[in-house]
């Protein structure tokens, strides 16, 4: 079965704490994506990367690192460095990041992270 | 204008009924579009894409129309059945710039 896999399903953070939602896929597809997404708002991008060894930030970056070591695997940490870090996020792939036809920009999303900071 | 804030727009039909979603595109220079469902605590599904030298496009019980004059694209479902309760979104593609813009979404109710 090809897809995107993202893991926890829910977690629970510290203030003051570093965590790291882990987001996996096997469609063999160049480019990864993470977004937050809040109540009532369209998805945000955090970071992107169009290709192994190679990310790019987003529009909240801010208090987010990722590393993109295999082609398979983009991680995404949340630092105590974001502020408000409560939200649902979203990892998502396509299968080139740069323009390569319309339908390769298609974006294939994980089930989602809910990270709730107590 | 209203500011959604917390609440999305929502959209409540009969079951059996045919619903029309709306999304007003930003980038003139956007040349794909896309209609994803979200049910809720799940990620998005793709429904239907478009490009911007099409006009329509028919899928199984989906119908995109694009509206480049005025930057409007709509998703209609016919037959409307309660599995289709979900946060519908829009997102547009300016596939030479490398930028993906997703709206905020219009929450669909079928009523039973």
């Amino acid at each position: 079965d090809g897809g995107i896999t993202q893991s926890p399903k829910y977690l629970f953070r510290k203030e003051g704490q570093n965590v790291t939602l882990s987001c996996e896929q096997n469609l063999n597809h160049d480019a990864m994506y993470w977004y937050r997404q809040d109540p009532g708002q369209g998805l945000r991008l955090i970071y992107y990367s169009q290709i192994v060894n190679d990310f790019q930030k987003g529009d909240i970056a801010e208090g987010y690192s990722v590393s993109r070591e295999k082609k398979e695997s983009f991680p995404l940490t949340v630092t105590s460095a974001q502020k408000n870090p409560t939200a649902f996020y979203l990892c998502a792939s396509s299968i080139v990041g740069l323009a390569g036809g319309a339908s390769y920009n298609e974006q294939f999303f994980g089930p989602g992270t809910r990270l709730t900071v107590l | 204008g209203e500011s959604v804030g917390l609440h999305l727009p929502t959209l409540s039909v009969q079951e059996g009924d045919n619903s029309i979603i709306n999304c007003a595109y930003s980038n003139s220079a956007s040349d794909y579009f896309i209609w994803y469902k979200q049910e809720s605590g799940k990620g998005p599904q793709f429904i239907i894409d478009i490009r911007s030298n099409m006009d329509k496009r028919q899928g199984q019980r989906v119908t995109v129309l694009l509206n480049k004059t005025v930057k409007h694209l709509s998703l209609q479902i016919a037959a409307t059945q309660p599995g289709d309760s979900a946060v519908y979104f829009c997102a547009e593609i300016h596939t030479g710039g490398f930028k993906t813009i997703f709206g905020a979404g219009t929450r669909l109710f079928v009523k039973a």
